[in-house]
């Protein structure tokens, strides 16, 4: 069953806000989570990973949090541009082999 | 240019008609995979392969088969199909199981009528 979920299915900021994407998950265990945006139309694209012995991971203007107490993920993208637009998914690994997807956050930057 | 194709990218067919959904990838990669897209449910795992010949199941492979007779290639296969298997499908592979490098196709809109 699905045990990755995001917070909220939707999320609208303003250009050059900081947005902050949740997501939960549920089995202890994984030791390995992704986030992926997509955009209409095109398959999933990689944009930050951490592993669970950290806490948190910088990108290029995109941080990952991982709280493992509450089992807990975020991502966070400074200065939002229009083009953030996408849905994002965290992903979650298990076992070495099964891919785990959460449902998906739609975030629309307006400008 | 490294990339991951899959045809066709639509699809109607009819009850029973049975399909095959090619993907191919030049990366050489080992690990490939199968996803289904749905409105509220995300990306479901169908089958994935970790190798030429090894094949397993994913969350959701019911009404699925695939194969893995060389490296490049990842047909899925549907033998009966049925409109609950109406969906976005994705094929995405990776190197060794690093799924920090999955790549992911373009995807496959298949209608079951």
């Amino acid at each position: 069953g699905e045990s990755v979920g995001l917070h909220l299915p939707t999320l609208s900021v303003q250009e050059g806000d900081n947005s902050i994407i949740n997501c939960a998950y549920s089995n202890s265990a994984s030791d390995y989570f992704i986030w992926y945006k997509q955009e209409s139309g095109k398959g999933p694209q990689f944009i930050i990973d951490i592993r669970s012995n950290m806490d948190k991971r910088q990108g290029q203007r995109v941080t990952v949090l991982l709280n493992k107490t509450v089992k807990h993920l975020s991502l966070q993208i400074a200065a939002t541009q229009p083009g953030d637009s996408a849905v994002y998914f965290c992903a979650e690994w298990q076992a070495g082999t099964a891919l785990i997807f959460g449902k998906g956050t739609t975030l629309s930057v307006s400008s | 240019e490294a990339q991951v194709t899959q045809n066709p990218r639509y699809l109607i067919t009819v009850t029973g008609k049975k399909l095959t959904v090619t993907c191919s990838q030049n990366m050489n990669h080992e690990y490939m995979s199968w996803y289904r897209q749905d409105p509220g449910l995300g990306l479901r795992q169908i089958y994935y392969s970790m190798n030429v010949e090894v094949t397993d199941k994913g969350d959701v492979p019911e009404g699925y088969k695939v194969s893995r007779k060389e490296k490049r290639n990842f047909p899925l296969i549907l033998e009966s199909p049925s409109p609950n298997q109406t969906s976005l499908y994705f094929c995405a592979s990776s190197f060794n199981q690093k799924v920090d490098t999955q790549y992911f196709g373009p995807g496959t809109r298949l209608t079951v009528l």
